[in-house]
């Protein structure tokens, strides 16, 4: 069975300290992993999307990076704006209808 | 561009009472739909999907049901709400990453706050 795991849980920072989430998987054969920001209240925001081990994206303060067993984000000097929780999903296999198994995410609070 | 509405954006519903909601996606034709379940601290659970009108797979069996009336339309339904049917309910659709036509990604809509008492 296909599962993502995310840590930590909750994440508190300073502005301007820099740190990285993480997202492991077990899936049988990557096809995408995806990173989403969500606001309370709100729906998932897409951030990025990785197809294979050493491929990096950047965004603004954001880095995301893959390999064959995790994801990493990076956030480079934070600002209380990037408050927000971070969601991991993967697409596996070959498996009809592009469907996602997201991970429980990771509540990222940047204090000013 | 493209744009996905749900409504309504909160619903409080008595235990055993039916539920609508709906999802309209704007600007493509023909996209999957995807709804989600999003309980408190928790990740996203895929409930349905839908490939085209009237084409349904259902992920999780609960009491819930899901309908694909229209090409750009998708509504979750239920006869009778529980409890545990209270949650943040997600509605998503396919579409290709950045201007030019780049991988395929989902894409959410702004959602639906469900408190069943």
């Amino acid at each position: 069975e296909d599962q993502v795991t995310q840590s930590p849980e909750a994440l508190r920072l300073q502005e301007g300290e820099s740190s990285s989430l993480n997202c492991s998987y077990t899936v049988s054969g990557l096809r995408g992993l995806f990173w989403y920001r969500q606001d309370p209240g709100k729906g998932p925001e897409f951030l990025f999307t990785l197809y294979s081990a050493g491929e990096e994206k950047e965004k603004e303060r954001l880095k995301a990076t893959l390999t064959k067993k995790e994801s990493f984000l990076h956030i480079t000097a934070p600002k209380p704006e990037d408050s927000a929780t971070y969601l991991c999903a993967v697409q596996a296999g070959m498996e009809y209808g592009n469907k996602l198994v997201f991970g429980a995410g990771t509540i990222l609070r940047v204090k000013s | 561009s493209q744009t996905i509405h749900q409504w309504p954006a909160t619903l409080v519903q008595p235990v055993g009472s039916p539920l609508s909601l709906e999802c309209t996606v704007e600007g493509t034709s023909n996209p999957n739909l995807y709804w989600y379940r999003q309980a408190a601290g928790r990740g996203l659970q895929l409930l349905f999907y839908s490939v085209g009108i009237g084409q349904i797979s259902s992920e999780v069996p609960q009491n819930l049901s899901a309908s694909r009336p229209q090409d750009r339309q998708f509504i979750l339904s239920s006869k009778k709400l529980l409890l545990s049917d209270s949650g943040f309910y997600l509605c998503a659709w396919v579409g290709r990453e950045g201007r030019s036509g780049g991988q395929e990604t989902q894409y959410f809509g702004p959602g639906t706050r469900l408190l069943v008492l």
